[in-house]
């Protein structure tokens, strides 16, 4: 498995801000995801993020909102650009690891996000 | 949008019972994996079945897997209180990407 650490664990933050959310680990990866979890509800995948290439963003989901870094193997930050009320969520990232027989997805601890 | 749905959405047992969680996807699968979540934090991985098998186990957890109905059964035997929590099931399309299901927020009372 992987050791996966987000900072910041929980925010409160004034609508029209921006926040931006790191997330390490300790091993070389190439896959890394971002996924946001509104209250109550499932994750839902917002980007694919692999080094050295631009994120890819699911459906429903526009770079200028979620702006994406990777700048290496071992960390990726999501920023939640122009916050409202409705970007209150839970959000993830999570590593692919390549294990036997099949690869893996780990997640980290969650940033909560809570926008006033 | 959700491939995976999931019932009961709530389950609550004494410890010591079974829980059982059903999981329906629509699409072909690649592999089907199970997680838990605590309380709305990170979520850690249970168990992966492969769309070739059928049963697998770890410990206290049974998993299901019927690719002709395309669904799934996650089960807890002799649940703790430390079960608590949300599971959820996440299907691999073989695209790297997960979707999951809507979950079941199983509450084990002691």
């Amino acid at each position: 498995s992987a050791v996966i650490s987000q900072k910041p664990s929980r925010d409160i933050c004034q609508r029209g801000t921006s926040l931006t959310i790191q997330c390490q680990v300790d091993s070389q990866v190439t896959m890394m995801f971002w996924y946001r979890q509104q209250p109550g509800q499932s994750l839902t995948l917002i980007a694919t993020a692999n080094q050295g290439s631009e994120a890819t963003y699911e459906s429903g989901f526009v770079i200028d909102k979620f702006p994406i870094s990777r700048p290496n193997l071992t960390f990726s930050t999501l920023t939640v650009s122009n916050m409202s009320p409705e970007d209150s969520s839970i959000y993830l990232c999570s590593v692919e690891l390549r294990e036997t027989p099949v690869d893996t997805q780990y997640f980290g601890p969650g940033t909560r996000l809570t926008v006033l | 949008s959700q491939q995976g749905e999931e019932d009961p959405q709530a389950l609550s047992i004494q410890e010591g019972e079974n829980a059982t969680m059903n999981c329906s996807y629509k699409t072909s699968i690649n592999n089907l994996q199970w997680y838990r979540q605590n309380s709305g934090r990170g979520l850690v991985h249970l168990i992966l079945i492969r769309s070739n098998e059928r049963e697998k186990h770890s410990g206290r957890l049974r998993v299901t897997l019927d690719t002709s109905k395309k669904s799934s059964s996650l089960l807890i035997t002799a649940s703790r209180a430390a079960d608590t929590a949300s599971y959820f099931c996440a299907t691999d399309l073989n695209t790297d990407k997960l979707i999951f299901g809507t979950g079941t927020r199983l509450q084990v009372f002691p």
